[in-house]
C-alpha cells in the first residue's frame, strides 16, 4: 500500500542547532514533493517545493533534499529559533502528474531557548 | 491582501443537523479543496473543484456536500449522515485549475464539534 511516513514523535532541539525532519514514502513515484508549516489552530503554509530531478533546494535557513532512490526527503532548518516551533508537513503528488498532493501526518518541532 | 477566509472559526452541531462551513478566496484561483484533519492524522481530501459548477469527490466524501456556483466560494455542508463530524476542516486553493506542483494556499480552518 502507499504510505507517507513522518516521525510521529516530536523533535526537541536547542536554539541555534540544525533541525532535520524526515519524510519517507513507499509505493509512490512523485514528480515533486512539498513542505508546509502548520501552527496550532492555523492552516498549513507552503514553504518549499522540490522536483524529482532536483537534489537540493534552499530558501534562507531552510534546505530540502529529495532522494528518489531512497524514497526520502529531508527538511533542514539551520540556526533554529523558538519561533520555528511548529508542525511540518510533507506532501507529494500520489501519481506523476496528479495535481492533488497527498499529505503526511506531520512532525512537531520544538526549539528550546 | 489576498487569501482564503474560512468561517466560522468554531462551529457546533446538534444531532440530526446539517451545518455549512464557508470558504471564500480572493486569489483568483480556479481550483479549491476541502480537507479534514484529525489529531495525529494527515489531511484527508473531502471534495475538490477545478472550475466553477464542477466538483469531484475526494477520499472521504460520504456525509458531505459542496457547491461551486462562484469562483470565489466553495462552501462545505456537513450533513446529518456524517456520523463522526468532529474535526478541523481546512479549505485550500491553487491557481491554474490545479496544475501539478502548484502550492496549496490554506485558510485558517473551522473546528467543528458535536453538542
Amino acid at each position: 500500500s502507499q504510505k507517507i511516513e513522518q516521525n510521529s514523535e516530536a523533535l526537541n532541539i536547542q536554539e541555534g542547532k540544525t533541525a532535520t525532519l524526515t519524510c519517507n514514502y513507499t509505493n509512490y513515484s512523485p514528480a515533486y514533493l512539498q513542505w508546509y508549516r502548520q501552527d496550532p489552530g492555523r492552516g498549513p503554509v507552503f514553504l518549499l517545493l522540490i522536483r524529482e530531478n532536483e537534489k537540493e533546494k534552499r530558501k534562507e535557513r531552510l534546505k530540502v533534499t529529495f532522494d528518489t532512490t531512497l524514497k526520502q526527503s529531508l527538511f533542514h532548518i539551520t540556526a533554529s529559533q523558538p519561533a520555528d516551533s511548529a508542525t511540518y508537513l510533507c506532501a507529494l503528488d500520489p501519481s506523476g502528474g496528479s495535481y492533488i498532493p497527498t499529505f503526511g501526518r506531520g512532525t512537531s518541532l520544538i526549539v528550546h531557548p | 491582501d489576498g487569501g482564503i477566509t474560512q468561517s466560522p472559526k468554531y462551529l457546533f452541531r446538534k444531532e440530526g443537523q446539517n451545518v455549512t462551513l464557508s470558504c471564500e478566496q480572493n486569489l483568483n484561483h480556479d481550483a479549491m479543496y476541502w480537507y479534514r484533519q484529525d489529531p495525529g492524522q494527515g489531511l484527508r481530501l473531502i471534495y475538490y473543484s477545478q472550475i466553477v459548477n464542477d466538483f469531484q469527490k475526494g477520499d472521504i466524501a460520504e456525509g458531505y456536500s459542496v457547491s461551486r456556483e462562484k469562483k470565489e466560494s466553495f462552501p462545505l455542508t456537513v450533513t446529518s449522515a456524517q456520523k463522526n463530524p468532529t474535526a478541523f476542516y481546512l479549505c485550500a486553493s491553487t491557481g491554474g485549475q490545479g496544475i501539478s506542483n502548484q502550492p496549496q494556499h490554506f485558510g485558517d480552518g473551522t473546528r467543528l464539534s458535536i453538542l
